[in-house]
């Protein structure tokens, strides 16, 4: 298994331009969540979905942030437009139902000047 | 509510000496607990969880926790000290319980430093 794939792994890019991160959950998975690291902030939940669904985007900063789950495979995370404090490590993360723990991806470092 | 504690933000041990990361809890219920290392740059790997099972949860890497409800502890261990453990150590709570998926909760994270 190729574990939870987000691209691109790094992302620089000017303010005001639209910003989109991808990942790819472990096949099977049925659970995918987004996190957003910053040294000020840790490890923050943006959004999660269950089958696709979005069951709670309570973490999302503010109308600039949307996140979508076309299908099992495939999730995007997109900010538009984006500005110099989004810069920070997004993380994806996929389970199965249960108390299993995440599996993570290795991360977008994203870098808004 | 769910929550963590991480007690220390920053861990200095030497090369072959033990390992003790302190982590408190608050749950309404049962939990389930992990722990998850973050090496410099790379993402969080799960080292252990612990589901209501044995108490005493035994990781990768020769790391181990041992889950005190009595005290509302989860604290990580490990006997001896290697280079390649240095790294960020996150102690986490799952907001679901110990038999559910949920929202995970992370602590603040401790850094572990590692001298020769």
């Amino acid at each position: 298994d190729a574990g939870v794939i987000q691209s691109p792994r790094h992302e620089v890019t000017e303010m005001g331009q639209e910003v989109t991160l991808r990942c790819k959950p472990i096949s099977g998975h049925d659970y995918l969540f987004w996190y957003r690291q910053t040294m000020m902030r840790g490890l923050e939940l943006l959004i999660y979905f269950n089958n696709n669904v979005p069951i709670d985007d309570s973490g999302m900063p503010e109308d600039r942030f949307s996140a979508k789950m076309p299908n099992a495979s495939f999730s995007t995370l997109k900010i538009q437009p984006s500005e110099p404090r989004d810069s920070a490590v997004y993380f994806c993360a996929s389970t199965l139902t249960g108390p299993y723990g995440y599996t993570f991806g290795s991360g977008t470092r994203l870098t808004v000047v | 509510a769910q929550s963590v504690t991480q007690l220390d933000s920053h861990v200095s041990v030497s090369e072959g000496t033990p390992v003790l990361l302190r982590c408190n809890y608050s749950s309404s219920y049962s939990p389930s607990l992990f722990w998850y290392v973050q090496h410099p740059n790379k993402g969080l790997q799960l080292l252990l969880k612990y589901t209501s099972a044995a108490t005493l949860v035994k990781g990768i890497n020769g790391f181990e926790a041992e889950f005190k409800k009595s005290e509302t502890s989860f604290h990580l261990t490990k006997p001896s000290a290697h280079m390649s453990d240095a790294a960020e150590y996150f102690c986490v709570v799952s907001e679901g319980g110990s038999s559910n998926t949920g929202k995970l909760i992370f602590g603040q994270g401790t850094t572990l430093q590692v001298k020769p």
